[in-house]
């Protein structure tokens, strides 16, 4: 069974560009889940989704960021008009059902550099 | 508001020395508490849980026990291994209308040295 998979592993983008981020979660796993990590911190929550809707987005900057997840194909974070201060590591985890003594599987993440 | 304090790092310890990082939590309800590490250039991995009052996590020598009283979840090894050099997050899940989000504390980094 393949883990969370998440490409592009490393993104580099000019200030104002667009960045998306694509996240497989793990077969069977209903339910996707994005972090932050920002230099020599934690990771923050950003969004939680399941299918086709988006459950809590309390996490995100209301401006230039969105989330998806279709029925088909991966979850998608875009990050428009990217500023160098959105330069961080973005994780996706999923897990198969909700819960707080779920665990959550994460990818390798993708590492986003804006110049 | 809900919040997770982690051992500052970083922490560097010989081969075969015994480990102990740190983790205490606010005492609002009762979270679920995962210990996560994450190797150089990686994703996070899984190492243990314990979901209620009293319970051990192990994984590859490691272990952590829920302790209600103290509101922490230190993470232990007896004898560290070189490979055993990371980055260790304890998070905690409070459940209730948001019992999908983990809560992170900063990161302990360790480094094992030979």
């Amino acid at each position: 069974n393949a883990g969370v998979m998440q490409n592009p592993r490393h993104l580099v983008r000019r200030r104002g560009q667009e960045a998306r981020l694509r996240c497989s979660p793990m077969k069977g796993h209903s339910h996707v889940y994005w972090y932050r990590q920002l230099p020599e911190e934690g990771l923050k929550f950003m969004v939680y989704l399941q299918k086709e809707n988006i459950i809590d987005e309390s996490g995100m900057p209301k401006e230039r960021f969105s989330a998806e997840f279709p029925k088909e194909g991966p979850s998608i974070l875009r990050i428009q008009q990217v500023v160098r201060g959105d330069s961080a590591a973005y994780f996706c985890a999923s897990s198969p059902r909700r819960g707080n003594q779920e665990t959550q599987y994460f990818g390798p993440g993708t590492r986003l550099l804006v110049l | 508001g809900n919040s997770v304090t982690q051992m500052e790092g970083p922490v560097t310890l010989s081969e075969e020395a015994f480990l102990t990082i740190n983790c205490t939590y606010t005492a609002t309800g009762y979270p679920s508490l995962f210990w996560y590490v994450q190797y150089p250039g990686e994703g996070l991995q899984l190492l243990l849980k314990a979901t209620k009052a009293d319970d051990k996590g192990s994984n590859k020598g490691f272990e952590a026990t829920y302790r209600k009283e103290t509101t922490s979840f230190h993470l232990e090894k007896g004898s560290v291994q070189v490979s055993d050099s990371a980055v260790y997050f304890c998070a905690p899940n409070w459940g209730g209308g948001s019992n999908y989000k983990l809560t992170f504390g900063k990161g302990t980094l360790l480094t094992v040295n030979p």
